[in-house]
Order: C-alpha cells, then structure tokens, then sequence
C-alpha cells in the first residue's frame, strides 16, 4: 500500500525557515518524480515543486523559486522541502504527491494527509 | 502560465442527479488533465487522468472527457459521498496548474 506521510509543519515567524518531510512506503521511491503541493486556508490547490525520481532535475513555482528548495533521499525513501524566507502569504497546508503512470510523470496519484504551516509574528 | 478556468463554480443538485463540471485551459493542452476530488479536511484524491481515465478504484460513475482546451468530468447519478470540490489539473507545461475549483453541493 502505498503511503506519504509529511512531518515538520508548525508555526513560524515571518522571514524564519523551515523543513518539511515526506516519508514514502509501499512503491519503489526513485522510480517517481514527487511533489509539493500547498492548500491555503480556505483556498485551492497550488503547485509548489517536483523532482525528478534520480533528484537530476528540479522545478518551482515562480512564488516560492530563490526561497524554497526541494530535495530527495532515495536511500531513505524521504522527500523534502527545505522553506526560507517565509511570508504570511506562505501559510497553507503543504502536501507532498507521487507522480503515477509508467513513465512516473503522470498526473497526482497518492498524496499525503499534508501539514500545516503557519507564517505568523 | 497556463490558465484552467472551471465553470461553474458551485453546482447545487440533488443525489440520483447527474453532474456535468468543466475546465477549460487557456491553450491547448492535449490530454494532460487530470480531476481530483477534495473533501472537508482531507487531502485530493485523483480521479480521471489523461482527460478520460479513471483512477485506481474509482467508481464507474466518475467519466471524463476533451482534449486541447476543453474538458468535462461527469458524474451520473449523484451519491451522497460525491459531493465535494473538484479541481482540475493541467501537466502539459510549466507550471502545473490547478483550476480554482467547482463546489458540488447538494441541493
């Protein structure tokens, strides 16, 4: 059965740093590219980043590019999302997502119960 | 960026109905859409990829349909458990975006 399970989330003042975690079982993990995924309060989904399976290849959205920083550990089944510079505008629950489909690029098939952020003085 | 703008933005119907939701992208994006089902305090769940494939284990009931810039999810004969926002999701460019979201309510 395939599982994620994002850990790190809390409360964080304004320009303070923080790092999530997404720990995957029940697939092979280097054969998929993964993401994060964010959800306002309220709001509707927003994509954050996706690495490739072997970690090669990296991409962000233009919100968060120069502040946040995706990472893999392949040894250890582990995603991350290392977050600077935060913003009140940053505040939502983050979710990690395997990328399905042969090719391990396809849509958002499995995702984690997410953890919250919160960007408050 | 590629915009998805899904219409209509809440449905209200009742159960035994059926349900028709749209998106529509901002250029063509072949077949790379996706529709994910999200309720109250959970997180998505997809259920149609590549614009008319159902995901694993979801019901019949769930069908998609379109390619280039338009696209429909439909749902025939409402149970209560399908009520729920639903987004749509292009992967045809960077960035991946999501539509902002249809609220299917019961009526």
């Amino acid at each position: 059965e395939v599982q994620l399970l994002e850990s790190g989330g809390g409360l964080v003042q304004p320009g303070g740093s923080l790092s999530l975690s997404c720990a995957a079982s029940g697939f092979t993990f280097s054969n998929y590219a993964m993401n994060w995924v964010r959800q306002a309060p309220g709001k509707g989904l927003e994509w954050v980043s996706t690495i490739a399976g072997s970690g090669s290849t990296t991409y962000y959205a233009d919100s968060v590019k120069g502040r946040f920083t995706i990472s893999r550990d392949n040894s250890k089944n582990t995603l991350y999302l290392q977050m600077n510079s935060l913003r009140a505008e940053d505040t939502a629950i983050y979710y990690c997502a395997r990328r399905g489909g042969n090719s391990g690029w396809g849509a958002f098939d499995y995702w984690g119960q997410g953890t919250l952020v919160t960007v408050s003085s | 960026e590629i915009v998805l703008t899904q219409s209509p933005a809440t449905l209200s119907l009742s159960p035994g109905e059926g349900a028709t939701l749209s998106c529509r992208a901002s250029q063509s994006i072949s077949s790379y859409l996706a529709w994910y089902q999200q309720k109250p305090g959970q997180a998505p769940r997809l259920i149609i990829y590549d614009g008319s494939n159902r995901a694993t284990g979801i019901t019949a009931r769930f069908s998609g349909s379109g390619s280039g810039t338009d696209f429909t999810l439909t749902i025939s004969s409402l149970e209560p458990e399908d009520f729920a926002v639903y987004y749509c999701q292009q992967r045809s460019a960077w960035p991946i975006t999501f539509g902002q979201g249809t609220r299917l309510e019961i009526k």
